[in-house]
């Protein structure tokens, strides 16, 4: 399978816990996001990077919260001491390197904070 | 607060019934404008986009969406649909002038066609 992947699929952490998810994009894509999508509701954008490069964070992203792709290949994105209000699916997506490329989603990790 | 709206949040039909789900968008200026399906269990994927050029759109299974500027709207359409149309669809928008291409969403409209 050659599509976006992200690992785990599911995680149940309890309040105050850090937890880390990877997403593993297409190979040749150079762009990366991170979205977060909560029940009822559209994804959300969380941040982008070019190759390695972290160029926008949106402010929905607080300081518990961080992301890094350290050889512009799999990225991460850590959550530090997390609260209810952090469950959700977030979701990672990839594309070629110009803006008007189709963004491919993987399947998302569900978090549930306890 | 510049957003994406898409006003039915659940719509059901029944099969062969055509299908017609609102999006508008607050932006001014020039936007590049998707529709994004999730099947059942399935990830996001995308129907159809527009960028620019002829405003009537045609994307995969049959569906199509029109850009209509002076409505801000980027309504998706199907004449027939499928009981396997049963699904979440999203709009989304690239706002102007964004050098990270980030996506925009709707807070989606689910769609349930009855065979």
């Amino acid at each position: 399978d050659t599509g976006v992947s992200q690992n785990p699929r599911h995680k149940i952490t309890k309040r105050g816990q850090n937890v880390t998810f990877r997403c593993d994009p297409i190979s040749e894509h150079n762009r990366l996001y991170w979205y977060r999508q909560t029940l009822g509701q559209g994804p959300e954008f969380l941040t982008y990077f070019q190759n390695e490069a972290q160029l926008e964070k949106s402010r929905l992203l607080s300081d518990r919260f961080s992301a890094e792709r350290p050889k512009g290949s799999f990225s991460t994105l850590e959550i530090q001491r997390t609260e209810q209000g952090d469950s959700a699916m977030y979701l990672c997506a990839s594309s070629l390197t110009s803006g008007m490329d189709e963004q491919f989603f993987g399947p998302g990790t569900r978090l549930t904070v306890l | 607060a510049q957003s994406v709206s898409q006003h039915n949040h659940h719509v059901i039909l029944s099969e062969a019934a055509s299908l017609e789900l609102g999006c508008n968008y607050s932006y001014g200026g020039t936007v590049n404008l998707f529709w994004y399906v999730q099947y059942p269990g399935q990830h996001l994927q995308l129907l159809l986009k527009y960028f620019s050029g002829d405003p009537l759109v045609k994307g995969i299974k049959g569906f199509e969406a029109e850009f209509i500027k002076s409505k801000f709207s980027f309504n998706l359409r199907k004449p027939s649909v499928q009981w396997s149309d049963t699904a979440e669809y999203f709009c989304a928008v690239i706002p102007p002038m964004d050098s990270s291409y980030k996506l925009i969403f709707g807070s989606g409209t689910r769609l349930l066609v009855r065979p």
